[in-house]
């Protein structure tokens, strides 16, 4: 049964990044649209980006200004996100989720990873 | 971007009552449209993909309708492991937005 790993919790300052990993245990990432969610308080789910399975990388680039950067290592079936210049605002729990292309829908998720940017 | 108008924001209903929640897209998305449940520290669960196939293992008491821009998750007879908040989600175009979830209650 394949599940995704996230890393763990992290507290970070403002203005520093933070690095999250999500790896597919008993699976690949290649094969695989791999998302990226986060969810702050009090608010909904909120889309990031995704890395497609040809490698080819989409992101919110308007709500997070260039903030987010994702990559995938397939040696290691894990794919990372990393977001910087980190606000009080970015306080949240960050999923990562994966999709069988054409299938319209995320069917597995990480269990979230608690970001917590305070000062 | 493509915006998902989601209703209602929160909904209070019975035990055994048909409920409905709405995702209207403000384009057409064809039938890219996923519907989760989310309960309190939990992840985000799939109930339908593609508009109206409903996951496997999911209670058949969920079922997903419509097609182009108005879609609805529709619950026949709500049960209490039912209290959750429920998001659609599409994946026309980038950004794959969410709408912004309905918060069902009993």
């Amino acid at each position: 049964q394949v599940q995704l790993m996230q890393s763990g919790a992290e507290v970070k300052k403002p203005g520093a990044s933070v690095k999250i990993s999500c790896k597919a245990s008993g699976g690949s990432v290649t094969p695989y649209h791999m998302q990226w969610v986060r969810l702050a308080p009090g608010q909904g789910l909120q889309w990031m980006g995704v890395i497609n399975p040809g490698g080819d990388i989409r992101g919110d680039a308007l709500k997070f200004q260039g903030r987010v950067t994702m990559t995938r290592d397939p040696s290691t079936s894990t794919v990372y996100m990393e977001l910087s210049s980190l606000r009080p605002d970015d306080t949240g729990l960050y999923y990562c989720a994966r999709a069988a292309p054409g299938s319209g829908g995320f069917d597995l998720w990480g269990q979230g990873t608690l970001v917590t940017v305070s000062s | 971007d493509i915006q998902m108008s989601q209703s209602p924001p929160t909904l209070s209903a019975s035990v055994g009552d048909r409920v409905t929640i709405t995702c209207r897209a403000s384009q057409n998305i064809y039938d890219w449209l996923a519907w989760y449940q989310q309960k309190p520290g939990q992840a985000p669960k799939i109930l339908v993909y593609k508009a109206t196939t409903l996951e496997s293992g999911v209670p058949s008491r969920f079922s997903g309708s419509g097609y182009w821009t108005e879609f609805t998750l529709t619950i026949s007879s709500l049960q209490p492991d039912d209290i959750a908040t429920y998001y659609c989600q599409q994946f026309n175009d980038y950004p794959w937005t969410f709408g912004q979830g309905t918060r069902v209650e009993i």
